[in-house]
Order: structure tokens, then sequence, then C-alpha cells
């Protein structure tokens, strides 16, 4: 496509939910990265893609998230027993084969736990 | 202490005069820097990015690196209204990843 989409483009959970964002990068872009961002800081890496296989999950907070993407296009972040502390915004962006010329990133997710 | 360090502002700048921003960085093997604008409620767009120490300019932006004091800012000419934004300093670590500041708020009074 012509940019990063990602859907939903909000979504209202409840604590102890389970819930999945979606991110469709730029055609082509074979790296794809998902950050969280919460309000007044900046983008906070979690996990980043080189085709189908995570090259580096380093940033995920725990072991109740986890992203998927199976067939190196679209991905999926995936957060069990939400948290309210879980409550940002998430943000996915692609890159061409290296990350020289920067990142696009999609307009994120707000998501938010009640 | 941070990877990617900014003044977190509010910069209040004049219409027409020159925005100045810092960013430092504390990873000796970073080779690509990147600036980001956001404005409120919407994802970081790419303005800049730089790899070789000097300037460099791009319409009224101009991006300047200094590797041996692990150095780059983002200076905004003839600043208007619609620079006000908040401007995200992005450094590629040695993993391959930016690492994020927390960003400058920027305003630019008529």
């Amino acid at each position: 496509g012509a940019g990063v989409s990602q859907t939903p483009s909000n979504k209202v959970t409840e604590k102890g939910k389970y819930v999945e964002l979606r991110c469709d990068p730029i055609s082509g872009h074979t790296a794809l990265y998902w950050y969280r961002q919460s309000l007044g800081q900046g983008p906070e890496f979690l996990i980043y893609f080189q085709g189908t296989g995570a090259a580096d999950d380093s940033g995920l907070p725990n072991d109740r998230f986890f992203a998927v993407r199976p067939e190196g296009s679209v991905s999926t972040l995936k957060i069990q027993r939400t948290e309210r502390g879980d409550s940002a915004v998430y943000l996915c962006a692609s890159s061409s084969p290296t990350v020289n010329y920067g990142y696009t990133f999609g307009s994120g997710t707000r998501l938010t736990v009640v | 202490q941070k990877e990617v360090e900014q003044n977190s502002g509010p910069l209040s700048v004049p219409e027409g005069a020159i925005a100045s921003l810092n960013c430092t960085y504390s990873d000796r093997g970073s080779q690509s820097f990147f600036w980001y604008r956001q404005y409120s409620g919407k994802s970081p767009e790419l303005i800049m990015f730089i790899y070789s120490n000097g300037d460099k300019e791009d319409g009224r932006f101009t991006a300047q690196l200094n590797k041996a004091s692990q150095y780059v800012s983002l200076l905004i000419r003839d600043s208007q209204p619609s620079d006000s934004a908040t401007y995200l300093c992005a450094v590629e670590d040695s993993w391959g990843k930016l690492q994020f500041g927390a960003g400058t708020q920027v305003v630019v009074t008529p």
C-alpha cells in the first residue's frame, strides 16, 4: 500500500482482556517495527522484524506481549491480560531493507485499558 | 542515563526567528541520525537524516552532526506557526534499530 496502515485506530478494552493490533507495512518494506508511545514521551522500541522472523524483541516488556509476522508482510501485536499501564499509542513503522532512510510510521493505535 | 537526550521544552520561538534544537546520544557506534516532527495526536514524520559530520541543509531545515561530541542538532530557519510541534531526535543503535529521545516541543508565536 501507499503507507503503513494500522487498525484499529482506537481500542478500548477492559483490564484482563486480550487485544490484537494490526499493522500492514508499505509494500516491499522488509523491516517492520513496533513502538509504544506514552504521553509526553518518545516512541519506545518493542520489537523488530526482518522478513518473517523477529530480529530483536528486546523491548517487549514482559511475556504478556507477543508479535507475529507469518508471511513477512502484515504483523499483529498481541497483548494478553491487559493492564491499565498498557494504555498508550502503539506505533508501527516499516523501512526498506536498511534503516538508512529512516522509518515510515503508521497513524498508530490508541489503546485504552479501563 | 537515557541513550538519547533532548531538552523537553517548550521552546518558544517568535515567527520568523531560528529555532535551535539539541540532542545528545550515548552510543559511540551510532552512524545514522534522524529528526522527526510530531504534531499533537499524530504519528512521527521524518524530516531530516544525517550520517556525516557537518551540516546538511534541506529547505528551512539544517541538521548538524558532531560524532566526536555525540551531538546532533536541528535548526529551523524563518520559523512559521505550522512548525509548532514536537521534534524527536532518533539515533540508529548498534543493533540497527532507532532509539528516540523524548522530544522537544516547539511553539512558534506570531
